[in-house]
């Protein structure tokens, strides 16, 4: 099976602009977590999608936000980026929503300037 | 906020060393994952051990859990400059069903 892929794998973004992040899950996972990884912060768990509903959230201001699509492809959103975005975001699946073990994608390297 | 605290940092070794890292966490859990990252790349599960379990093993890995010191070891056995990387405990704390991850210790394997 193919693994967790994620779009694009690096970018660059201008304060206040938004972005947006992309993630297809390995094949037949139906649960996508998103997670923020900076050296000050590590890494801090954004939030889950289960069967497109947000089932989880982490403690991140409303700037971001995520949906999930039938086919179990996930988006996540920042609007009006800060500098402190900058980040790499990893995207993870698992099969079930009470399945414990995470596959991770590469991750995006977002950059703001 | 981070659930768990690892130590050390960093860690330097020797080819062939064994290598210790310890995480300890906060809150009750239903388990406690170990995942390595290289490099900037994305996360790899290496084992995962429940919360009624002391002690797991996995080819060149060991991993305990004294749930009482809410406390957990990772031995890496025999190592290999491929094992450099950073490695990370993960808990599922319970009745949360997310992953909080500690800060990571930082293994360089010399050759």
């Amino acid at each position: 099976k193919a693994g967790v892929t994620q779009t694009p794998r690096y970018l660059i973004k201008t304060r206040g602009q938004q972005v947006t992040l992309s993630c297809s899950p390995i094949s037949g996972h139906r649960s996508v977590s998103w997670y923020q990884q900076t050296p000050g912060q590590g890494l801090q768990f954004l939030f889950e999608y289960f069967s497109e509903t947000q089932r989880n959230k982490g403690n991140f201001p409303g700037r971001f936000s995520g949906r999930q699509f039938s086919n179990s492809r996930s988006e996540m959103n920042v609007s009006t980026l800060e500098l402190g975005d900058s980040a790499l975001y990893l995207c993870a699946s698992r099969p079930a929503f009470d399945s414990y073990e995470q596959y991770f994608g590469p991750g995006t390297r977002l950059t703001v300037t | 906020s981070q659930q768990g605290e690892e130590d050390p940092q960093a860690l330097s070794i020797q080819e062939g060393e064994n290598a210790t890292m310890n995480c300890s966490y906060k809150t009750s859990i239903n388990n406690l994952q170990w995942y390595r990252q290289n490099s900037g790349r994305g996360l790899v599960h290496l084992i995962l051990i429940r919360s009624n379990e002391r002690e797991k093993h996995s080819g060149r890995l060991r991993v305990t859990l004294d749930t009482s010191k809410k406390s957990s070891s990772l031995l890496i056995t025999a190592s290999r400059a491929a094992d450099t990387a950073s490695y990370f405990c993960a808990t599922d704390a319970q009745g949360a069903q997310k992953l909080v991850f500690g800060q990571g210790t930082r293994l360089t394997i010399n050759p």
